[in-house]
């Protein structure tokens, strides 16, 4: 079964406009880790934010903030102010304990196109 | 400070050559692993390593891939012989191997861009 999943495979957003991008994720470990990449047309990997389970406040980071419902099972990245530079692939991502040492399950990522 | 480092950047080669991959991780950490990135697959895990001993290489695709990590600061990836079906982009990312890994955070390589002719 899939551990994560992005629905969106693409978005588009007005710069300087808000955006959320969906993540749900599958696991029955108490203790797990959500975590949110971007890689943009360059290609690294850059890591975002992250918010473990037992955190009781939403994770953020500047601009981006995770939307974290526990009982839905959902971990939504939202951009706020979005920039041009804000385009780009995004990835959602999950360490439970049943990852032995830290293996990362990832989403097929959803496209941000951020316009002018 | 210095992220993960990976080399080289960009390589091109012909179908039955031997390619081998690089990776430096960050200092300190403690798990590498190696993942591939092609559109139809999206990202995989191949290999990942804790204290230099190979953990789990059931992603590895066949007997063509082989790594290695013979100290904590250098790990290689090698694909002998490489096939057109090999292309892709190829990472290796590391992280501190905390105890509780719903706590650790993987760091990524700028990536090796794989390309067999």
């Amino acid at each position: 079964a899939q551990k994560i999943t992005q629905t969106q495979p693409g978005m588009f957003v007005q710069e300087k406009e808000a955006v959320t991008l969906d993540c749900t994720y599958d696991t029955s470990d108490p203790s797990y880790g959500l975590f949110w990449y971007k890689q943009p047309s360059s290609g690294e990997m850059i890591f975002l934010i992250y918010q473990g389970s037992y955190d009781q406040q939403n994770a953020t980071e500047g601009r981006y903030s995770l939307n974290f419902q526990k009982a839905r099972k959902s971990a939504n990245l939202v951009i706020s102010a979005s920039q041009l530079g804000d385009s780009a692939m995004y990835f959602c991502a999950i360490i439970d304990r049943g990852s032995t040492l830290g293996r990362l399950y990832f989403g097929r990522g959803t496209q941000l196109t951020v316009w002018p | 400070d210095a992220g993960v480092i990976q080399s080289p950047r960009h390589e091109v080669t012909e179908m039955g050559q031997e390619v081998t991959l690089r990776c430096k991780p960050i200092s300190g950490h403690n798990s590498l692993f190696w993942y591939r990135q092609t559109m139809m697959r999206g990202l995989e895990l191949l290999i990942y390593f804790n204290n230099n001993v190979p953990i789990d290489d059931s992603g590895m695709p066949e007997d063509r891939f082989s790594a290695k990590m013979p100290n904590a600061s250098f790990s290689t990836l090698k694909i002998q012989p490489s096939e057109p079906r090999d292309s892709a982009v190829y990472f290796c990312a590391s992280s501190q191997g905390q105890v509780d890994p719903s706590t650790d955070t993987q760091y990524f390589g700028p990536g090796t861009r794989l390309t067999v002719l």
